[in-house]
């Protein structure tokens, strides 16, 4: 059965810190894993990842994939509150067209 | 309109009534994708389109559920005779081409309260 497991479920950090999330899967034949940031409704799109070792990076937001070992990182730097809120990670298996949700990282950045 | 907007945003019911929820996709996107999320759960798949069809309807939890696409464009999501259960925020997503690199864009959702 195709899942997604992410890690921590929860983190609270203060403004300033750095966090790692993660994101860890087993689906048959990968095409793609998105990260999402949901703070009160709609989860809005971070990254999309189809190729290991590429960082994609959006100002202090990167991340990149691990093919090989099936996973992939979220890292946040310099945290604000802002930042605050449920962090999703999906994987697309080829031919589905199905997004496949982890639980998420809930992250609560105190000032 | 520039976004997915999605209609009621809160709908309290009893239970063993029907509801209908509705999703406005982004203009364009071919694809339309309905997902449900329980309190802190992840978001469960229930139906995706592409066009007017629905080639995988695997994750609608019961016959209670379906779900229509008119116009390539407004998706319903319709729940017959309510349960407790299905109580959750039901996300509607749209995306350019479905799948195949494309990410999801969402709805601000509906909340689904059965009493």
């Amino acid at each position: 059965e195709d899942k997604v497991v992410q890690s921590p479920l929860s983190l609270v950090v203060h403004e300033g810190d750095t966090v790692t999330l993660n994101c860890s899967y087993e689906v048959t034949n990968f095409r793609s894993l998105l990260w999402y940031k949901q703070e009160k409704k709609a989860p809005t799109f971070l990254f999309m990842l189809t190729s290991s070792g590429i960082e994609k990076k959006s100002g202090r937001l990167s991340s990149i994939l691990d093919k090989k070992e099936l996973f992939s990182i979220l890292n946040i730097t310099a945290t604000q509150t802002g930042d605050s809120a449920v962090y999703l990670c999906a994987v697309e298996p080829s031919g589905t067209y199905k997004y496949i949700f982890g639980t998420g990282t809930r992250l609560k950045v105190l000032a | 309109g520039a976004g997915v907007s999605q209609s009621p945003s809160n709908k309290v019911t009893e239970k063993g009534k029907d509801v209908e929820l509705r999703c406005d996709p982004i203009s364009g996107h071919t694809a339309l994708y309905w997902y449900r999320q329980s309190l802190g759960q992840g978001l469960e798949f229930l139906i995706y389109f592409q066009g007017n069809s629905a080639p995988d309807k695997s994750g609608l939890p019961s016959d209670r559920f379906s779900a229509e696409r008119t116009g390539g464009s407004v998706s319903t999501l319709t729940i017959q005779r309510t349960q407790q259960e299905d109580s959750a925020v039901y996300l509607c997503a749209s995306s350019l081409w479905g799948g195949l690199n494309s990410p999801l864009h969402f709805g601000n959702g509906t909340r689904l309260t059965v009493t």
